[in-house]
């Protein structure tokens, strides 16, 4: 059974700085991981998606990195802003025949400013 | 592109009442939805799969006969909570997948149910 990991559970930032949020997962078959951010009471929004052969993918002040053999995946996020503060999710999918999202606990971020 | 609509965005029912939540992609076809359920400070849990004109697939532990899922349509999936009970007030989540092989889920806004 997939299990996915986040941590820190929470974070705290100042304004500006750069940051990393971790992933891990169990059973390194993955198709995809994607990093998703989620407002309080909102749905969800899809950041990026890693497919398993990329290493990284990139969009704007996000870049996330892929580790499928270890099992982990990071999201770098670049001078920080007070709008970043949200939850943010990772999940991992087993392709087809398993297309399932399995979800991480999620990193509550907080950007001081 | 890619947007996935939920309906309704709040609903408050009272013990053993059903109520009908749905989901629709706006601008693409989803040939396959999925229906999931988040607690307070909890992570998203898949409760099943729906495929269009075909019966859901629902993950261990959940109760197909109390969450019915109807996919009719290549746009339309809805989730039913029948008989609802105050422990089934969570936020209900759906995702739409694209077709192609990227594998890609989009989500709704989510629908937050209150049973009183």
């Amino acid at each position: 059974k997939q299990e996915v990991t986040q941590i820190p559970a929470a974070l705290s930032v100042p304004e500006g700085e750069n940051l990393v949020l971790n992933c891990s997962f169990t059973d390194s078959a993955i198709y995809n991981l994607q990093w998703f951010r989620q407002d309080p009471g909102k749905g969800l929004t899809s950041l990026l998606l890693i497919q398993s052969s990329q290493r990284e993918q990139t969009s704007g002040r996000l870049n996330a990195s892929l580790d499928k053999s270890s099992g982990r995946s990071t999201l770098y996020i670049a001078a920080s802003q007070p709008g970043d503060s949200a939850t943010y999710l990772c999940a991992v999918s087993g392709g087809l025949g398993n297309e399932k999202l399995t979800f991480g606990t999620g990193t509550r971020l907080t950007i001081i400013p | 592109g890619a947007v996935v609509s939920q309906h309704p965005s709040r609903v408050i029912c009272k013990s053993g009442t059903s109520v009908k939540i749905e989901c629709r992609s706006l601008d693409f076809q989803a040939t396959t939805m999925f229906w999931y359920r988040q607690f307070p400070k909890q992570s998203l849990m898949l409760m099943a799969t729906s495929n269009e004109g075909s019966k859901a697939t629902y993950e261990q532990g959940v109760e197909k006969d109390k969450f019915l899922i109807n996919h009719a349509s290549l746009t339309l999936s809805t989730l039913t909570v029948t008989s609802a009970h105050p422990e089934d007030s969570s936020f209900y989540i759906c995702s739409a997948r694209t077709g192609g092989l990227s594998y890609e889920q989009y989500f709704g806004p989510g629908t937050r149910l209150t049973v009183t």
